[in-house]
């Protein structure tokens, strides 16, 4: 059973540009959500995706959004990135998007934005 | 809106010791509470998750306990070891399946 996969490991971005983060669920999970993790903050929810479709989002403006694909893997897009965007952001996967289930987190993407 | 505070921020101790990390929730109303460990730099890995209708939940030297009513929960460890050194986040999955975590735990367990 795979692990649940994220790329680039590292990235750093300008102000004003716009990125792309991937995640590869863990084989059998349906259910992906996205975290922001700023420095020695907890894990802020971005938005979930259930088969394709959002089906929940956190705090976060629209320039934040986000593709969840046939294959469960999904991407986080965010335009006009701010510094403020700097911080590790985590994706983790379920196998079903209700309330009792484990989730499984990668090992994060860390993106800095100069 | 769902507020998880944990306590202590930090905490060193000596190998061996059994430890306490708790974490509060204001609203009561939540599905499950679940207890990650996170290396510096690194994902989340779950350790616990307890349901609500449960009271408490064990793995190894690990029991994690939950007091709804009171909105709290601890971690106990026991018997701690250097690779316990990590942080430890709490997360409460409330009535719109988004969970909300504190800000975690910094454990370090010295030889």
């Amino acid at each position: 059973e795979t692990g649940v996969t994220q790329s680039p490991t590292h990235l750093i971005k300008t102000r004003g540009q716009q990125v792309t983060l991937r995640c590869s669920s863990q084989s059998g999970h349906n259910t992906v959500s996205w975290y922001q993790q700023a420095l020695g903050q907890g894990p802020q929810f971005i938005f979930q995706y259930y088969r394709e479709e959002e089906n929940g989002r956190g705090n976060f403006p629209p320039r934040f959004s986000g593709l969840q694909f046939p294959n469960y893997s999904s991407e986080l897009n965010v335009n006009a990135l701010e510094l403020d965007d700097s911080a590790l952001y985590l994706c983790a996967s379920s196998p079903v998007s209700e309330s009792g289930e484990t989730q499984y987190f990668g090992p994060g993407t860390r993106l800095l934005v100069l | 809106k769902q507020e998880v505070t944990q306590i202590p921020a930090a905490l060193s101790v000596p190998e061996g010791e059994n430890l306490v990390l708790n974490c509060s929730f204001t609203d009561s109303a939540i599905y499950n509470l679940q207890w990650f460990r996170q290396d510096p730099g690194k994902g989340l890995t779950s350790l616990l998750l307890i349901q609500s209708s449960q009271r408490e939940q064990t793995s190894g030297r690990l029991n994690a306990s939950l007091d709804k009513s009171s909105g709290r929960s601890t971690l106990y460890i026991a018997a701690s070891q250097p690779g316990d050194s990590a942080t430890y986040l709490c997360a409460v999955k409330g009535g719109s399946y988004i969970p909300t975590f504190g800000r975690g735990t910094s454990l370090i367990v010295h030889p």
